[in-house]
């Protein structure tokens, strides 16, 4: 069965400094794809970062990085040089393949990012 | 600019009400989804639907039903609100063949 494994509740970091959230997942599927969210109080979920299974190199957005490493199946998110703004709840989550022309979303559980001045 | 947008905000429904939850899209997007956030739990799926008039389960599907009698319109209907249906439900959509979704603002319910 697929899983996305968010194992860190909450997490609190010193701003400008760098910070890893992690995320492993589990999939008997070759092709997949995984994404990182961001969840700011105000609710709306703004997506980050997306990384196919396929994807030779890691995937990079600015400040976001996907530290993609197939053989652990993991999938972690670096945000560097963080800032207040990024205080929010992350989520990590996995495209399955899709049948009925539907590719669905599966979503880990969430980790509560918060930036001390 | 593109959106998904979501009826209401804030909805506060007695238990045993017949409750309707409306998303609407503007980007011609076949695929549409329904999530509800739990704390702890993450984001779980409820139905989605993949063209007009075609639904499909999700993981989460019991006490809900679906409908998507146009394109840009998927309501989730709640037929007997309970309070175990209290949460923060997500409405998102996709094109076919494109991964990424783009998600609504969200509904927090409250059953009473």
């Amino acid at each position: 069965a697929q899983k996305i494994t968010q194992t860190q509740p909450g997490m609190f970091v010193q701003e400008k400094e760098a910070v890893t959230l992690d995320c492993t997942y589990d999939t008997s599927d070759p092709s997949y794809g995984l994404f990182w969210y961001k969840q700011p109080s105000s609710g709306e979920m703004i997506f980050l970062i997306y990384q196919g299974s396929y994807d030779q190199q890691n995937a990079t957005e600015g400040r976001y990085s996907l530290n993609f490493q197939k053989a652990r199946k993991s999938a972690n998110l670096v945000i560097s040089a963080s800032q207040l703004g990024d205080s929010a709840m992350y989520f990590c989550a996995m495209r399955t393949p899709g049948y009925s022309s539907a590719s669905k979303i599966i979503f880990g559980s969430g980790t509560r990012l918060s930036i001390r001045p | 600019d593109v959106k998904v947008t979501q009826s209401s905000r804030y909805l506060v429904k007695r238990t045993g009400e017949k409750v309707f939850l409306e998303c609407v899209q503007d980007m011609d997007h076949e695929n549409m989804f329904w999530y509800r956030q739990d704390p702890g739990l993450g984001l779980r799926l409820i139905y989605f639907s993949y063209d007009v008039k075609m639904k499909e389960k999700g993981d989460i599907p019991e006490g809900y039903s679906v409908s998507r009698e146009k394109k840009e319109r998927f309501s989730l209907i709640l037929e007997s609100a309970s309070t175990n249906q209290t949460s923060m439900y997500l409405c998102a959509s996709n094109r076919r063949g494109f991964y990424g979704y783009t998600f609504g603002s969200g509904t927090r319910l409250t059953v009473v």
